[in-house]
């Protein structure tokens, strides 16, 4: 079945570091690929997303390409804030008319000034 | 645009009450939306899916005489917790969606249920 896998946390930065939290997915078919993030206290927000093979999802200076060949999705951002500290979600949706999510289980980023 | 307003943010309640959590897509019309359980530093765990107008469809294991979901409109899903315990006791998120399967879900801001 389809599946994600995330790298575990929790990941501590300091300011201005480099960000790269590592995705994988399992599935059949081109799935919908998503990050979320959920900062303390809140619900989702979606971050990025890509529909297909070789997009790449942009949103406040992170990056993820959809990369068919590794079915990887990996978010990046070139410096981290400490405004960025919260859990990131990454999910899959796989293609047809089924909206259900399949989530990653969540990596925690902290980042220090 | 694509709001998801979720009502009320945070309730806490003695144990036996039935307690109402409201889900409302405030600038779009949403075909379908989601209830999910999120615990502790955990991922959220899918409850239901329920489409406007029809029966919500449950994951496995969720009791639904337990966690009613009424979805009457396009803008508007409820989710009931009846007769709660202290074991209910969570952070509940809805989410909803529209258009094409490619569309992403949008989800409200939560709900801290603290059951005494």
């Amino acid at each position: 079945g389809n599946s994600v896998t995330q790298m575990e946390g929790p990941v501590t930065l300091s300011e201005e570091a480099f960000l790269t939290i590592n995705c994988t997915y399992t599935a059949t078919g081109y799935p919908s690929l998503f990050w979320y993030v959920q900062y303390p206290g809140e619900g989702l927000q979606l971050l990025l997303k890509a529909t297909k093979a070789d997009d790449k999802g942009s949103n406040k200076g992170f990056e993820a390409t959809y990369r068919k060949e590794t079915t990887s999705f990996h978010l990046e951002k070139g410096s981290v804030q400490v405004s960025d500290s919260a859990v990131y979600f990454c999910a899959l949706k796989s293609a047809g008319n089924n909206r259900k999510l399949i989530w990653g289980l969540g990596t925690s980023l902290a980042v220090n000034p | 645009g694509a709001v998801v307003s979720q009502h009320p943010s945070w309730v806490i309640c003695k144990s036996g009450t039935s307690v109402k959590i409201e889900c409302r897509s405030l600038d779009f019309q949403a075909t379908t939306m989601f209830w999910y359980r999120q615990f502790p530093k955990q991922s959220l765990m899918l409850m239901a899916t329920s489409n406007e107008g029809s029966k919500a469809t449950y994951e496995q294991g969720v009791e639904k005489d337990k966690f009613l979901i009424n979805h009457a409109s396009l803008t508007l899903s409820t989710l009931t917790v009846t007769s709660a315990h202290p074991e209910d006791s969570s952070f509940y998120i809805c989410s909803a969606a529209t258009g094409g399967a490619g569309q992403p879900q949008h989800f409200g801001d939560g709900t801290r249920l603290s059951i005494l």
